[in-house]
């Protein structure tokens, strides 16, 4: 079974600075990897995805994919009090099940 | 637009007692439906998902059922709650497979 780690459990960084996310997963035939953002009270919403080697840039967040070394990770630049939230990294195993990591908790202070 | 609508928003119920939440998409014909449960602060687990109507595959055994007895809706239910049943209860679609998932607001249970 798909695991995925996190990495820190909370972050707290200035406005206007950059949050590094990090992310693990175990199966090394896994495709398929997605960012979501979940506000407290709310579902989870879509940030991103990246399905090959290498960086995707979108606005302020971009993605590094490495699956050599089973990593993903999520940077936010010039970060925002509104970018304050539950961050997960989540991997699709067998196209029909989409395992999430165990959250950073991020925190903006003005 | 596509739109997803869960509904209770809250629920307070006894252990013991039966349970039943549901979702219902608009705007998207037969779409992946997903029922996902999240403890506080916690990760996701997906529970259940659905390709097609009428079926429903379980992804973990959590003493709960799903059902999807339209094309547009997905029920969550069980006849017995125990209190490890507590938590956030979201449920979501895809266009399909391996895709972005879209989540409703979710149906917070605590079970007392």
């Amino acid at each position: 079974q798909q695991k995925v780690q996190q990495s820190p459990e909370s972050l707290i960084v200035p406005e206007g600075g950059m949050a590094s996310l990090n992310c693990t997963f175990s199966d090394r035939n896994s495709q398929y990897f997605w960012w979501y953002r979940q506000h407290s009270g709310e579902g989870p919403k879509a940030l991103m995805s990246i399905f090959s080697n290498g960086d995707k840039k979108e606005g302020r967040f971009t993605a590094h994919l490495n699956k050599a070394s089973l990593h993903v990770s999520l940077h936010i630049k010039d970060s925002q009090p509104s970018d304050s939230a539950l961050y997960f990294c989540a991997v699709w195993s067998n196209y029909n099940v989409l395992y999430f990591g165990s959250g950073t908790k991020l925190t903006v202070e003005p | 637009a596509q739109t997803i609508h869960q509904w209770p928003v809250a629920e307070i119920k006894a252990v013991g007692s039966p349970l039943s939440l549901g979702c219902t998409i608009k705007g998207k014909s037969s779409p992946n439906l997903y029922w996902y449960w999240q403890a506080t602060g916690g990760t996701l687990q997906q529970l259940f998902y659905s390709i097609t109507v009428g079926q429903v595959e379980s992804v973990v055994q959590l003493n709960l059922s799903a059902s999807r007895p339209k094309d547009d809706q997905f029920i969550l239910s069980t006849e017995k709650l125990l209190l490890s049943h507590s938590g956030f209860y979201l449920c979501a679609w895809s266009p399909s497979s391996a895709e972005t998932l879209y989540f409703g607001s979710g149906t917070r249970l605590t079970v007392l």
